[in-house]
């Protein structure tokens, strides 16, 4: 199975400024993506993070307020941009495609990110 | 179309006795479906997860029991404990580790 880290594990920003949180992997995987959760809600897919290349969003996530980067196969970044209270969530991290049979997509703990 | 929809939102239950979380799908192409445990802080865990070329799916106490033609699967805890109190979520893919997840369903299993 693969560990995901995300750095950091909650934050509590100040509106209008950007927060980028970090997801490493410990082992190559093909796949990652980025997930909202809501306090008490289900999780809502943002991107997908595309190894050397552009994300791709899902609908109503815009890459102006959620830019994100992924030089390799094991990292993944994801900036919240112009923060608003509304930007409260936690912001998970998957990766799957670890190869060897293996199907299952693993998540990080998350980031609990709150906006004042 | 991309929906899954997951009943009930929250399940009390005696200790020792049988949970039931369902969930429904549209989308044909899906053919992947896990469900997930989370506890509070956590991110989620993956549970047990079946394909559908089998009805159901067994491990330990956890059971997936899948429909096709009804689009329907289920998460059936046998001799639930109070540790299994968390919430879970059934999930569907099509193809990738994309997922798209139901709405959750919070346990309480009672001492």
């Amino acid at each position: 199975s693969a560990v995901i880290s995300q750095k950091p594990s909650r934050d509590i920003c100040q509106r209008g400024t950007s927060l980028t949180i970090q997801c490493q992997v410990d082992s190559q995987v093909t796949m990652m993506f980025w997930y909202r959760q809501q306090p008490g809600q289900s999780l809502t897919l943002i991107a997908t993070a595309n190894q050397g290349s552009e994300a791709t969003y899902e609908s109503g996530f815009v890459i102006d307020k959620f830019p994100i980067s992924r030089p390799n196969l094991t990292f993944s970044t994801l900036t919240v941009s112009n923060m608003s209270p509304e930007d409260s969530s936690i912001y998970l991290c998957s990766a799957g495609g670890q190869g060897g049979g293996n199907t299952e997509a693993f998540f990080g703990q998350g980031t609990r990110l709150t906006v004042v | 179309q991309q929906q899954v929809k997951q009943s009930p939102q929250s399940l009390i239950v005696q200790k020792g006795g049988i949970s039931i979380i369902n969930c429904a799908y549209e989308n044909t192409a899906f053919d992947y479906f896990p469900w997930y445990q989370q506890f509070p802080g956590k991110g989620p865990a993956l549970l047990i997860a079946i394909r559908p070329d089998v009805s159901e799916k067994k491990e330990g106490r956890f059971t997936i029991s899948f429909n096709k033609s009804a689009k329907q699967f289920s998460l059936h805890i046998m001799d639930s404990q109070p540790g299994d109190s968390a919430t879970y979520f059934c999930a569907a893919s099509a193809g990738t580790y994309k997922y798209i997840f139901g709405t959750g369903t919070r346990l309480k299993v009672l001492a």
